[in-house]
């Protein structure tokens, strides 16, 4: 596609839900990256994918969080059995792989309430 | 590990007023730099870039640096505009192609 897409755009779900990110990459862009920007923060690294396997997930906050691509495509980030401290903005990217710039999506912005 | 630090903000500055944004890096290897910008309600958008020691990235008015020996990568523009608030992040790509992000800076320019 032209750009990083992704869904939903806005979720608001209850303490305790399952809820399920996607994001679908610009097309043939190998790596793809997933981030969360709390309210008036940083950028939090979360998980980053090259191809279908993710050498590095040091920034998962905890194992309610997961992640997985399939077909070096679409990629679910899922967290489990919400709480509010969950909320943010869920950012992902996607580069062409090494030596290439990322690009972002416009974010999933989640609110537990 | 890698870092990025960068100053906090916000800033403020009248139009036309010169502008930089501090970034200092720690990084083993030879990183890529990079300046994302966020304009309110919207994503994060590739600014400027730099691979190598003494690049000069520059993109819309705004310049930086890549400086080896001082491990910075400031932000730098001439004449600010109103357009121009945003937040501004300053990041790092290792050899990896991991991305680490400073933590942002705020900049607002009034008229």
């Amino acid at each position: 596609g032209a750009g990083v897409s992704q869904s939903p755009s806005n979720k608001v779900t209850e303490k305790g839900k399952d809820v399920e990110l996607r994001c679908d990459p610009i097309s043939g862009h190998t790596a793809l990256y997933w981030y969360r920007q709390s309210l008036g923060q940083g950028l939090e690294f979360l998980i980053y994918f090259q191809g279908n396997s993710a050498p590095d997930k040091s920034g998962l906050p905890s194992d309610r969080f997961s992640a997985e691509r399939t077909g070096g495509s679409v990629s679910t980030l899922t967290i489990q059995r919400t709480q509010q401290e969950d909320s943010a903005v869920y950012l992902c990217a996607s580069s062409l792989g090494a030596g290439n710039t990322i690009y972002f999506g416009e974010g999933s912005w989640l609110t537990v309430v | 590990g890698d870092s990025v630090t960068q100053m906090e903000g916000p800033v403020t500055l009248s139009e036309e007023a010169f502008l930089t944004i501090n970034c200092t890096y720690t990084a083993t290897g030879y990183p890529s730099l990079f300046w994302y910008v966020q304009y309110p309600g919207e994503g994060l958008q590739l600014l400027l870039k730099a691979t190598k020691a003494d690049d000069k990235g520059s993109n819309k008015g705004f310049e930086a640096t890549y400086r080896k020996e001082t491990t910075s990568f400031h932000l730098e523009k001439g004449s600010v505009q109103v357009s121009d608030s945003a937040v501004y992040f300053c990041a790092l790509k290792d050899n990896f192609n991991k991305f680490y992000f400073g933590s942002g800076t705020k900049l607002n320019v009034k008229p």
